[in-house]
């Protein structure tokens, strides 16, 4: 079957720290991958994606690469700021639908 | 020039009662879904329509019956509300290629709360 699993959160960091947020999948045949970002009070927005092996999507200084032999999708962002704080969702796409992890809570602090 | 636009934004009633939630997208996309997040933020697919036609029909209390009317617009409508219905309640469109779905594009949500 099709799923996405991410990590717990909630996050917090200090404002320029380094970020990771682990997300793996499973899925037959060949998924898109996406990162969402949803701020508070909002509903959600794409973030980067990537549709095929070794593919980097970036965006905003966030990055993640589609690693099939790790079946993984690990968002990155080099140093991060307070308005990063919001909820980011691990998600993919295969046929006709959608698998969104459960989120995972950013709080960053000055 | 919302993308995809849903009304009302906060919807407050009382158990028991039946309400409505409005989605319209103006992309041009064939493809409609509604999600439910819970107060966890775990998001849970609804339904999905493509072309006024329902593909995606999740294990959803009949309760809830969706409606699209033409292929910009989505409508749910609720049942006799219970307290587990409280949650936020997002449309959300993509355009579909080949079988393979696109990418998402959300709306703001309605937040509804069922005293």
């Amino acid at each position: 079957g099709n799923s996405v699993t991410q990590m717990e959160g909630p996050v917090t960091l200090s404002e320029e720290a380094f970020l990771t947020i682990n997300c793996t999948y499973t899925a037959t045949g060949y998924p898109s991958l996406f990162w969402y970002v949803q701020y508070p009070g909002e509903g959600l927005q794409l973030l980067l994606k990537a549709t095929k092996a070794d593919d980097k999507g970036s965006n905003k200084g966030f990055e993640a690469t589609y690693r099939k032999e790790t079946t993984s999708f690990h968002l990155e962002k080099g140093s991060v700021q307070v308005s990063d704080s919001a909820v980011y969702f691990c998600a993919l796409t295969n046929f006709n639908k959608f698998y969104f992890g459960s989120g995972t809570k950013l709080n960053v602090k000055p | 020039d919302t993308a995809v636009s849903q009304t009302p934004k906060y919807l407050v009633t009382q158990m028991g009662n039946d309400k409505s939630i409005k989605c319209e997208q103006n992309l041009g996309h064939d493809t409609m879904y509604w999600y439910k997040q819970d107060s966890k933020k775990f998001l849970k697919i609804m339904f999905s329509y493509n072309n006024k036609e329902l593909i995606i029909n999740e294990t959803v209390p009949n309760r809830f019956s969706p409606k699209s009317p033409d292929k910009a617009h989505l409508n749910l409508h609720i049942n006799s509300l219970e307290l587990g219905d409280s949650a936020v309640y997002f449309c959300a469109s993509s355009q579909d290629t080949r079988g393979a779905a696109g990418t998402q594009y959300f709306g703001p949500g309605t937040r509804l709360l069922v005293l």
